[in-house]
């Protein structure tokens, strides 16, 4: 099992560019996340689906889009990357589960977007 | 709504024990998560509460008071390889989503 994984691991993109990051999961896990880390400031939820073709704002949702195709794949865009969108992207997935639960959220390992 | 609050900085020495508090304000209660992220890399899940008392798993523990909206994560016989930050993260009402708290940065001096 490769848990967790996405593409790119990297980017530099001017501002006005539009680029996809691709996170995909084979652990068929029914929710999927996505977040984006800046110093000082931790994780902070930018969408979020609860299932295939289902997707939902989350704190931060402003200037970027989902979809959920496929229960495997979350896909992020930016559709005119800004310079305050620099920053660390993880995607994470998790079981479908409501209420206490020990079922935790497992992570990608990232991707580093700089907007000049 | 949640929020959720820990120390930004801590420096402790190898071979230490350390406590990082975190207190979390929620409209409803689902349990509440420690990761561990070591820098450039992914959170890892290390421990979950969802009853008052102590978890023990290791040289790591967990703890958690409801009424007091307090948990505090103990690092015991501190190594190197503990240098990294700590996430504490709560679910929301309805478990689907996770509010993480700004992370406090743990230095291991030798």
């Amino acid at each position: 099992n490769a848990g967790v994984t996405q593409t790119p691991k990297f980017r530099v993109l001017k501002t006005g560019q539009s680029m996809t990051l691709l996170c995909a999961q084979d652990m068929n896990h029914e929710y999927m996340y996505w977040y984006r880390q800046d110093p000082g400031m931790g994780l902070r939820l930018i969408h979020y689906s609860v299932g295939e073709g289902t997707t939902a704002k989350g704190e931060v949702p402003d200037g970027y889009n989902v979809s959920r195709l496929k229960k495997q794949n979350f896909l992020l865009g930016l559709e005119s990357a800004a310079p305050s969108q620099t920053s660390v992207y993880f995607c994470a997935s998790r079981v479908p589960v409501q209420g206490p639960s020990t079922d935790t959220q497992y992570f990608g390992p990232g991707t580093r977007l700089t907007v000049l | 709504g949640q929020n959720i609050d820990q120390p930004t900085e801590m420096t402790a020495t190898e071979g230490a024990i350390v406590q990082i508090n975190c207190t979390y304000q929620t409209s409803g209660f689902n349990g509440l998560f420690w990761y561990q992220q070591h820098a450039g890399e992914a959170p890892t899940f290390l421990s979950y509460n969802v009853l008052d008392g102590l978890e023990e798993k290791g040289r790591f523990s967990s703890f958690l008071s409801r009424s007091k909206g307090y948990s505090y994560l103990l690092l015991k016989e501190l190594q190197m390889k503990d240098s990294a930050s700590y996430l504490c993260a709560v679910p929301d009402n309805y478990g689907q989503n996770f509010v993480f708290g700004p992370g406090t940065r743990l230095s291991v001096l030798p």
